[in-house]
């Protein structure tokens, strides 16, 4: 099984819907993080949360939020999505070594 | 601000080395990573090399760090085309990784 496993892995939606992105991890990792890749633009960090009571904006936190429900579980929410918001969205978890593991990844379409 | 810089696009003939370079603006940085990304994957974690090393070799790898000039740099020797994907430079130290933008290495058969 995936250590690091995000749902869902696609989704189309409208401009204006509310969409929530999850992830979950087994490998007992504190850290988890949301990047977003675009062409070009390569990885840019979103959120990130080196624990279940810290929560930090990355670099391009506006129009989107988190939650983060257990050491294992960390959610993307986009409140009311956008045509720009559509990319490819990785959530990753880290220990304290700082390599971090990567989810499959989920393509999100806003039309 | 923390920045990771490298070349976008390389193309090299099957058999033949790569080498994908990087250059970082934070001096404090422990460790640095290459990442591999396949199509419609996720990214991988290559390989690492710690900030007091010169070098790190491991089968067809070579990581060359020079930190003086804050350059990085993976070799990879006899490119296969299984080796066509993005490779991403990485820095971090005890927060956050910055990530370069990434290199899409084509191999030619």
């Amino acid at each position: 099984d995936a250590d690091v496993t995000q749902t869902p892995r696609n989704r189309i939606t409208k401009t204006g819907k509310r969409i929530m992105l999850e992830c979950s991890q087994t490998k007992g990792h504190d850290r988890m993080y949301w990047y977003r890749q675009d062409p070009g633009l390569g990885l840019r960090l979103i959120y990130y949360s080196f624990d279940v009571k810290d929560i930090n904006k990355g670099e391009i936190s506006d129009g989107y939020s988190v939650s983060r429900q257990a050491q294992a579980k960390f959610s993307l929410s986009l409140e009311s999505a956008i045509p720009n918001q559509t990319a490819l969205y990785f959530c990753a978890t880290s220990g304290f070594s700082n390599e971090q593991f990567f989810g499959p990844g989920t393509r999100l379409t806003v039309l | 601000g923390e920045d990771v810089e490298q070349s976008l696009f390389l193309s090299v003939r099957e058999g033949d080395s790569s080498v994908i370079n990087c250059t970082y603006t934070d001096s404090s940085s422990t460790y640095l990573y290459w990442y591999k990304q396949e199509p419609g994957a996720g990214l991988q974690l290559l390989t690492y090399i710690f900030s007091n090393m010169d070098m790190k070799q491991d089968q067809r790898l070579t990581v060359l760090l020079n930190k003086k000039d804050k350059h990085l740099s993976l070799r990879i020797a006899d490119t296969q085309t299984g080796d066509s994907a993005i490779y991403f430079c990485a820095e971090g130290g005890q927060g956050n990784l910055i990530f370069g933008k990434g290199t899409k290495l084509s191999v030619k058969p």
